[in-house]
């Protein structure tokens, strides 16, 4: 079945960049998500990618899609104090209803 | 505009209690999803409304989870019985529907303790 892998935890330097990858197993991925949630409140769309894409830039994030690879990754550029949560990589088949999440990866900055 | 707003925001309950979870999703979405969070896991899919009716219903656990959405706009899972398994977040999306709904937006959830 579908299924989402993304690494448990990230810490980084505040100012550095942030990478967090994600794996997934559906090839007919059409739709490809980056979601954030802050301790206590709820999911935050950040951005999403359509399968069809190999990059999408906006602002300080950048994705990058290897569909090939089936590898989705997050680029957090000049990361701050306030880019601390759990970032949970998802996809969604085009002909899909739900969306399916990976665990999450828990991104912590240090000073 | 507001969000999907979610009711109440915690609840606890004792085992073998029933429990309502009420869901108000943004105007003018057509689309509503339930998923439920379990501590350190992402959200899992429960059911998905198209307007009135259940469209995909194929996450609900068991027979003691149900979901009505009547007038196509406030839906309400209801869960039987409550075990203490059933603890966990419980978040509602709702979406513009049709080739839209790959954007789905999350309320702040639910969180239901089962004692």
């Amino acid at each position: 079945g579908e299924d989402v892998e993304q690494s448990l935890f990230l810490s980084v330097r505040e100012g550095d960049s942030s990478v967090i990858n994600c794996t997934y197993t559906d090839s007919s991925s059409t739709y490809l998500y980056w979601y954030k949630q802050e301790p206590g409140a709820g999911l935050q769309l950040l951005t999403y990618i359509f399968s069809n894409m190999d990059m999408k830039q906006d602002q300080r994030l950048t994705v990058l899609l290897n569909k090939k690879d089936k590898h989705l990754s997050l680029r957090i550029a000049d990361t701050q104090t306030g880019d601390s949560a759990i970032y949970f990589c998802a996809e969604k088949d085009s002909s899909a209803s739900k969306i399916i999440f990976g665990s999450g990866t828990r991104l912590s900055i240090r000073p | 505009g507001a969000g999907v707003s979610q009711t109440p925001s915690n609840k606890v309950t004792e085992k073998g209690k029933y429990v309502e979870l009420r869901c108000d999703p943004i105007s003018g979405h057509t689309a509503l999803y339930w998923y439920r969070q379990s501590l350190g896991q992402g959200p899992e899919f429960l059911i998905y409304f198209q307007g009135t009716g259940a469209a995909d219903d194929s996450g609900l656990p068991n027979d003691r989870f149900f979901a009505v959405r009547p007038e196509g706009s406030v839906s309400t899972l209801k869960i039987q019985r409550t075990e203490r398994g059933d603890s966990a977040v419980y978040l509602c999306a709702s979406s513009l529907g049709g080739t839209a709904n790959y954007e789905q937006y999350f309320g702040p959830g639910t969180r239901l303790t089962v004692t």
